[in-house]
């Protein structure tokens, strides 16, 4: 069965202490990792999708990479905007979507 | 610019009366898929469909059915609503290639008591 586990649970930092929110994964064939934020009140926002280990890909103040086994979201500096939740989902056989729990991150000036 | 959307946004109901919630994409993409959000449990998937006719039961099926007539819209029905499905739904779409990316909805808060 897949399993999608994110940590830690929540985070908080001061503005500019960077960080890396981490995303373990078991899946058999993994087609395709994606990272999404979500603020209170609102629907998912796609950030990244990483396709096989080794790939980073990156975005203002964020960073993802991937192996085997996990994905990390480096977030380089933060900013008080950038507090949100970060989801972690993996697709395999199907185009459905398994979703960990998520990162809730703070981050405070 | 193409958009999910989804109605009503927040919705009071009772135990046992039948509630639709409605979706609607104009990204035209085949694949739709809804999602419901507990804290503890993160998005878990309900049901999904790849084009019109064709629907799929996800991981929390129980309680929920979904037809689609076209491709803009797939509506989620809850038969008899129960306190368990005090949730937060949300739609997402998707084109028809693997690892192409979910859109979300601003999804739909529903209580039920």
């Amino acid at each position: 069965e897949d399993q999608v586990t994110q940590s830690p649970e929540a985070l908080r930092l001061q503005e500019g202490e960077s960080s890396s929110l981490n995303c373990s994964y078991t899946v058999s064939g993994l087609r395709g990792l994606f990272w999404y934020r979500q603020d209170p009140g609102k629907g998912p926002e796609f950030l990244f999708t990483l396709y096989s280990a080794g790939e980073e890909k990156e975005k203002e103040r964020l960073k993802a990479t991937l192996t085997k086994k996990e994905s990390l979201l480096h977030i380089t500096a933060p900013k008080p905007e950038d507090s949100a939740t970060y989801l972690c989902a993996v697709q395999n056989s199907g185009y459905a979507l398994n979703f960990g729990k998520g990162t809730s991150l703070l981050v405070t000036p | 610019d193409a958009e999910i959307t989804q109605s009503p946004r927040h919705k009071i109901t009772e135990t046992g009366r039948q509630v639709t919630l409605a979706c609607h994409q104009t990204w035209n993409h085949n694949n739709m898929f809804w999602y419901r959000q507990d804290l503890g449990h993160g998005l878990r998937l309900i049901h999904y469909s790849y084009g019109v006719q064709d629907t799929n039961k996800g991981e929390v099926s129980d309680g929920y059915s979904v037809s689609r007539s076209n491709t803009e819209d797939l509506p989620l029905t809850l038969e008899s609503a129960a306190s368990s499905q005090t949730s937060v739904y949300f739609c997402a779409s998707s084109g028809s290639s693997f690892q192409e990316t979910q859109y979300f909805g601003p999804g739909t808060r529903l209580l039920v008591l």
